[in-house]
């Protein structure tokens, strides 16, 4: 089965700075990634995907890049803010058995220090 | 993005007894939904995929029938935690994806206590 590792687990960035999470995994048939915000006590809320036809994507401060020969797949926030504080997943997609199945990265905090 | 709908936010219940979770996606038509588990400080496991009108298919170790998983209709599935035990308490997240290779949207998760 697929197998998702992500790096750091946590992370402390002074409000401003960009800060990196980096993901990879190990099944070459994952074709779409997302990417998780989840916040304390909520559910995972999607704030960026890319699929593997694609090598990067930006929605403002935020990107995504994928290489699909590594296996490897980063978010980027630019201009941190307080309120991206929280805890990130990322994820890798593949179909099995007809439907689509989500591995998910064991999470990264991130702490941005006012 | 879609809307998908979790009931209860919180649950307390009393060990042996059963407590059901509705999942809903509340504007468009889920055809696969997923039920998700979440300890503390740790990643979402998966533990089983309901497809509308079909058995669950449940990952390794979730024992099917402890953890009942039912999805009538495109818009909702429910989790049901029969015989609950203080060691079940958990976070417990749904999500729903209206078909293969689309995103997919999740609930706001039960936090399920087992007294």
């Amino acid at each position: 089965g697929e197998n998702v590792e992500q790096h750091p687990s946590t992370l402390s960035v002074q409000e401003g700075d960009s800060a990196v999470i980096k993901c990879t995994y190990s099944d070459s048939a994952s074709n779409y990634f997302p990417w998780y915000k989840q916040e304390l006590g909520k559910g995972p809320q999607l704030i960026i995907d890319i699929r593997s036809n694609v090598g990067e994507k930006k929605d403002q401060r935020i990107a995504v890049t994928l290489n699909k020969t590594a296996k490897h797949f980063s978010l980027h926030i630019t201009e941190t803010q307080p309120e991206d504080s929280a805890v990130y997943f990322c994820a890798a997609s593949s179909n099995s058995g007809g439907y689509q199945k989500v591995t998910f990265g064991i999470g990264t905090k991130l702490q941005v220090i006012p | 993005g879609a809307v998908v709908s979790q009931h209860p936010s919180r649950v307390i219940c009393k060990s042996g007894t059963s407590v059901k979770i509705e999942c809903r996606s509340l504007d468009f038509q889920a055809t696969t939904m997923f039920w998700y588990r979440q300890f503390p400080k740790q990643s979402l496991m998966l533990m089983a995929t309901s497809n509308e009108g079909s058995k669950a298919t449940y990952e390794q170790g979730v024992e099917k029938d402890k953890f009942l998983i039912n999805h009538a209709s495109l818009t909702l599935s429910t989790l049901t935690v029969t015989s609950a035990h203080p060691e079940d308490s958990s976070f417990y997240i749904c999500s729903a994806s209206v078909s293969l290779n689309t995103e997919a949207f999740f609930g706001q998760g039960t936090r399920l206590t087992v007294v």
